[in-house]
């Protein structure tokens, strides 16, 4: 079955720290990927995406995805994180023609001072 | 950048009224919308998708008598909860996708709804 699975529910890091936020998906062939940040009551801002061509991503406030075909896998990352950052991550792929996202069940960030 | 935005942001009815969200696409025009729920602390499930001119597309489970999907200009699509309960009660996101093929989905705010 087509599936998003974003393995860790929480993460706690210190502010400066670096990040990794891991992501898998279930699919016979490679999907357009999506991250996505939510912050408390809002809606959901793009990150950065994949579709094609160069594996390494560069997205807004810094963060930057590696896409790994082999592992099936689009990890979310930044070199140094803000507080500013803590907000809930959902990595997203669209499987088909059809448009529409799968989302995984998200990973909710909190940054220690 | 695209701008998509919803009306209202909160609201709160009774049960066994209805209530209708507006979701709008700003700048460009949005020949497919899709409409989500989210329940606390959870992701985002597809309720259903529009497009300009057709009727919405539900997926399997959500009742399409209960929320009524008009899709009726390339810049507004309405959810429409009919007869709400307060299971009803959940945070409504859209999202909308334009003409151009730049495969990605521009949501709204969102719009908190609680059924008293």
């Amino acid at each position: 079955a087509q599936s998003v699975t974003q393995p860790d529910i929480h993460i706690t890091v210190s502010e400066g720290a670096s990040l990794e936020l891991r992501c898998n998906y279930s699919y016979g062939a490679t999907p357009y990927l999506f991250w996505y940040v939510q912050s408390p009551g809002q809606g959901l801002q793009l990150l950065l995406k994949y579709f094609s061509g160069d594996t390494l991503v560069q997205g807004i406030k810094g963060f930057e995805a590696e896409f790994k075909r082999s592992q099936s896998s689009f990890n979310l990352r930044k070199p140094s994180v803000h507080w500013s950052d803590a907000a809930e991550y959902f990595c997203a792929a669209e499987m088909d023609s059809s448009y529409k996202l799968i989302f995984g069940s998200g990973t909710r960030l909190l940054v220690r001072p | 950048g695209a701008v998509v935005s919803q009306h209202p942001s909160r609201v709160i009815c009774k049960s066994g009224t209805s209530v209708k969200i507006e979701c709008r696409s700003l700048d460009f025009q949005a020949t497919t919308m899709f409409w989500y729920r989210q329940f606390p602390k959870q992701s985002l499930m597809l309720m259903a998708t529009s497009n300009e001119g057709s009727k919405a597309t539900y997926e399997q489970g959500v009742e399409k008598d209960k929320f009524l999907i008009n899709h009726a200009s390339l810049t507004l699509s309405t959810l429409t909860v009919t007869s709400a309960h307060p299971e009803d009660s959940s945070f409504y996101i859209c999202s909308a996708r334009g003409q151009e093929a730049s495969y990605e989905q521009y949501f709204g705010p969102g719009t908190r709804l609680t059924v008293t």
